[in-house]
Order: C-alpha cells, then sequence, then structure tokens
C-alpha cells in the first residue's frame, strides 16, 4: 500500500532563508508522481511542483525545487528566499501511475511552515 | 476557467442530522475527489468519482456516501451526523485524461461543525 510520511509537524524559518521540508513515501508501484501543495490559512489547497518517478531532473517550478531521491524513497521540498507569504501547510502527495481504478492521491501529514520577519 | 467551487462555505449542524455539500469542478473535469481534513488526521481520501461511477473509495463507514451527476457535479452526503464528523470536507476535480502529471485542483472546501 502507499504511504506518505511527512516528519516535521512544524517549523520556523527566517525571512529569505532556505528551507527544507521533509517527505518520504513507499509504494510498490515502479511508476508513480510526487506532489507537493500549501495550504495557506483560508483553506484552499494550492499546487505547486510535481515530480514523476522516472523524471532524470529535479523538477522546479521557481523558488521552489523538489530534491527527488528515488532509491532513498524521498521527495523533499525546497524553497528558496523564503517570504512571508510561505506560511502555510505544506502537504507531500503520490499517485501511482498509469491509471488504474484504484489509482487515488494520498496525502501526508503536512508541515507546518512559518516565516520570521 | 472558473476553478471548483465548493458549497456552502461553512454548515453547522447537531448530532443525527444529515448534511448534503455540494462541489462544481473545473469545466472539463471528469473526476471528482472528496477529502476530509481534520487536525488530528490530517487529509484523509473519501472517494472518487469518475463518469458518474465511483471509483475509489477511502476506509469511511457507509454514512459517507456521494454521488455525481452527468454534467460532472457531485455531492457529498454524511448521514447520522456525528461529533467526529466535524471537519474541513475537500473537493479536488481533474480531467482524468491519463496525463501522467495530472493533479488535482481543489476547492475551498466545506467547514462542517457538529454540535
Amino acid at each position: 500500500a502507499q504511504k506518505i510520511t511527512q516528519t516535521q509537524p512544524g517549523m520556523f524559518v527566517q525571512e529569505k532563508e532556505a528551507v527544507t521540508l521533509d517527505c518520504t513515501y513507499d509504494t510498490s508501484d515502479p511508476s508513480y508522481g510526487l506532489f507537493w501543495y500549501k495550504q495557506p490559512s483560508s483553506g484552499e489547497m494550492i499546487f505547486l511542483i510535481y515530480q514523476g518517478s522516472y523524471d532524470q531532473q529535479n523538477a522546479t517550478e521557481g523558488r521552489y525545487s523538489l530534491n527527488f531521491q528515488k532509491a532513498r524513497k524521498s521527495a523533499n521540498l525546497v524553497i528558496s528566499a523564503s517570504q512571508l507569504g510561505d506560511s502555510a501547510m505544506y502537504f507531500c502527495a503520490m499517485r501511482e501511475v498509469p491509471y488504474s481504478s484504484a489509482s487515488k492521491i494520498i496525502f501526508g501529514s503536512g508541515t507546518r511552515l512559518s516565516i520570521r520577519p | 476557467k472558473a476553478g471548483v467551487t465548493q458549497t456552502p462555505r461553512y454548515l453547522i449542524k447537531t448530532r443525527g442530522q444529515q448534511v448534503t455539500l455540494s462541489c462544481s469542478p473545473i469545466s472539463g473535469h471528469r473526476s471528482v475527489s472528496w477529502y476530509q481534513q481534520t487536525p488530528g488526521q490530517g487529509l484523509q481520501f473519501l472517494f472518487e468519482y469518475f463518469s458518474e461511477t465511483q471509483r475509489n473509495k477511502g476506509n469511511f463507514p457507509g454514512r459517507f456516501s456521494g454521488r455525481q451527476f452527468s454534467n460532472s457535479r457531485s455531492e457529498m452526503n454524511v448521514s447520522t451526523l456525528e461529533l467526529g464528523d466535524s471537519a474541513l470536507y475537500l473537493c479536488a476535480s481533474r480531467p482524468r485524461d491519463g496525463a501522467t502529471n495530472e493533479k488535482l485542483f481543489f476547492g475551498s472546501g466545506t467547514q462542517l461543525s457538529v454540535l
């Protein structure tokens, strides 16, 4: 069965510093996709970045990058030059591919990131 | 394109009542998933509907049910409400067109409080 683990319930970071949010996963399927979502206090989940299990390079989206270590089954999110607006809950998620009737996206427990001015 | 729309935004019910939540996906998206979010349990998958059929179901009691209409809009129903059902219920849609990097698009959620 799939499983996502986020071991950092909360983190405090000084503004403009880089921050790494940890995520490890477990799956027996060789094909899967990994996602990171941000959830501000408003409640809506915002997609940040995606990494496919066969992607050769680490994904990047602006200030977000994903440190993908397949052998270790880790997919850490790196936020460079953190901003006050980055304060939010961050969720790591996984989906098995290709599609099957059982394919669904599951989420980790989340990390609450707080940026200090 | 309009985003995923969930109504109502807030609901207050009492134990034993039933509740229906609504979700309108992004136009063209054929799949709707529902998640329950609580501080203690995090985001838990409830079920997914695609082309009016339930494709996937999480580990929730039968009091939780849903359906999807021909226009892809979905409703979720919880009968005989319990205090533990208090949560943020999130709906998410996706095209379900087979793209490997397909992601979920979320609504703002319905905050349900059971008294």
